[in-house]
């Protein structure tokens, strides 16, 4: 997970309440992505980002926003939390020639009840 | 819609047998990614294959494109209580921003 920060590492939100994942790289990578972790479901792209004051939306992007104002971070916002947000997130920076090499954060886990 | 599914879903084991994991689709893949994810981390990247019929070694782990570019394998000789983690295939049809994973193969080894 070298290079990839992500805070907080839990959390538990009321449904209706707002809350910000954020995502942090010091490797001076231009893209980044959300993704959310169910289990039996694999990893589900939320947003992504391919430089800064550029997004775009994933698999699962509805009841999320994202914004890129620098190249090191990239938050996740939730407006309105819902229980179906109850999920692991997990934000990536892809490199290499392919943008073929995922560097993962150690994830948020979040409880909406 | 599951773009990869993943063989076994779970999978338990005695210290020094042998395994394999399947990880198909019916779509194909410009490049095919496989990530070893232990409790509370992200996942890491073990290996990532690009060509059709690639075969891949990582020391004890044998990794396979298919030919077809639509499925591939990881082979695990030897297990070691170390192996134990979520084994999660990725494809990658149209850039690293679209990468779909699969849904995991829970591994267990047993000392």
């Amino acid at each position: 997970n070298a290079g990839v920060t992500q805070t907080p590492k839990f959390q538990v939100l009321k449904t209706g309440q707002s809350m910000t994942l954020q995502c942090a790289q010091d490797m001076n990578h231009e893209y980044m992505s959300w993704y959310r972790q169910d289990p039996g479901m694999g990893l589900r792209l939320i947003h992504y980002s391919v430089g800064a004051g550029i997004t775009d939306q994933g698999e699962v992007p509805n009841g999320y926003n994202v914004s890129r104002s620098t190249t090191e971070d990239f938050p996740l916002r939730l407006l309105s939390a819902a229980p179906s947000q109850t999920s692991v997130y997990f934000c990536a920076s892809p490199t290499g020639l392919a943008k073929n090499i995922q560097y993962f954060g150690a994830g948020t886990r979040l409880s909406v009840l | 819609t599951q773009l990869l599914e993943q063989s076994p879903q779970f999978l338990s084991i005695q210290e020094g047998e042998n395994l394999t994991v399947y990880c198909n689709s019916s779509s194909v893949f410009s490049s095919l990614q496989w990530y070893r994810q232990e409790p509370g981390e992200g996942p890491v990247l073990l290996v990532t294959v690009v060509t059709g019929g690639e075969v891949k070694k990582l020391k004890r782990l044998t990794f396979q494109f298919g030919d077809a570019r639509k499925d591939s394998s990881l082979h695990i000789t030897a297990a070691q209580p170390g192996d134990t983690g979520l084994y999660l295939c990725a494809g990658d049809t149209t850039g690293a921003n679209n990468l779909f994973f699969g849904t995991g193969t829970r591994l267990t080894v047993i000392p």
